[in-house]
């Protein structure tokens, strides 16, 4: 199975600072003939179920702003909220879609410092 | 307007069954995979399995903890997915999601859930 492994566990940031998030992946998460990366990032708010964010590790989804950006470098991934809002409180979770078992990382909880 | 709603959950004993329904509207449900996830209370998220759509044979597939246990299918006329959970064991506690991939992810859109407790 393919292990996702987030960092940190938890982000305190202040209100419009910048907020950052990794993710590994075991092994290549990089289909060739696409050069996709097949690997997303959801938020979960409290209580609610998980909002896909970006997609292909660089996409954003329909809708979400755009202070939200992801990156990748090989089979390390980043999450970047450029000015952090108190509406984005939340658990982020990385998850590989390459192959199943889907797997998705531990999460990381981000509030406000 | 994309809409998945979970039913089904409820208070079961170890070793016993439950089913769960997923009806969902606004979008082709035919043409998408379906799966489901589940969360332990205060955990984070884990992946059941998937059934694949008609073009793919309606392939299934699922996680290593579930697998002999539990049954995913659909029914596509009536754009309902469903999941029946047999010798239900403690571990199986939490939220299931059904989660529908359109084109981007398997994951593309979820429901709000339904809370599973497995207990004496």
């Amino acid at each position: 199975d393919i292990v996702m492994t987030q960092s940190p566990e938890l982000l305190a940031v202040s209100l419009g600072e910048r907020a950052t998030i990794n993710c590994k992946s075991s092994q290549s998460i990089l289909y060739t003939s696409n050069n996709k990366s097949y690997l997303a990032w959801y938020q979960q708010k409290a209580g609610q179920p998980p909002k896909l964010l970006i997609y292909w590790a660089s996409t954003r989804e329909s809708g979400v702003p755009d202070r939200f950006s992801g990156s990748v470098s090989g089979t390390d991934f980043t999450l970047t909220i450029s000015s952090l809002q108190a509406a984005d409180v939340a658990v982020y979770y990385c998850q590989q879609y390459y192959v199943t078992p889907l797997t998705f990382g531990g999460g990381t909880k981000v509030e406000i410092k | 307007e994309v809409q998945l709603v979970e039913s089904g959950g409820g208070l079961v004993k170890p070793g016993g069954s439950l089913r769960l329904s997923c009806a969902t509207s606004g979008f082709s449900f035919s043409d998408a995979w379906m799966s489901w996830v589940r969360q332990a209370p205060g955990k984070g998220l884990e992946w059941v399995g998937r059934i694949k759509s008609q073009i793919y044979y309606w392939t299934k597939e699922y996680a290593a903890p579930v697998k002999g246990r539990f049954i995913i299918s659909r029914d596509d006329s009536r754009s309902i997915l469903y999941l029946q959970m047999n010798n239900l064991k403690i571990d199986d506690t939490g939220i299931y999601y059904c989660s529908a991939g359109t084109g981007r992810t398997d994951l593309d859109h979820w429901g709000q859930g339904s809370l599973v407790t497995v207990s004496s």
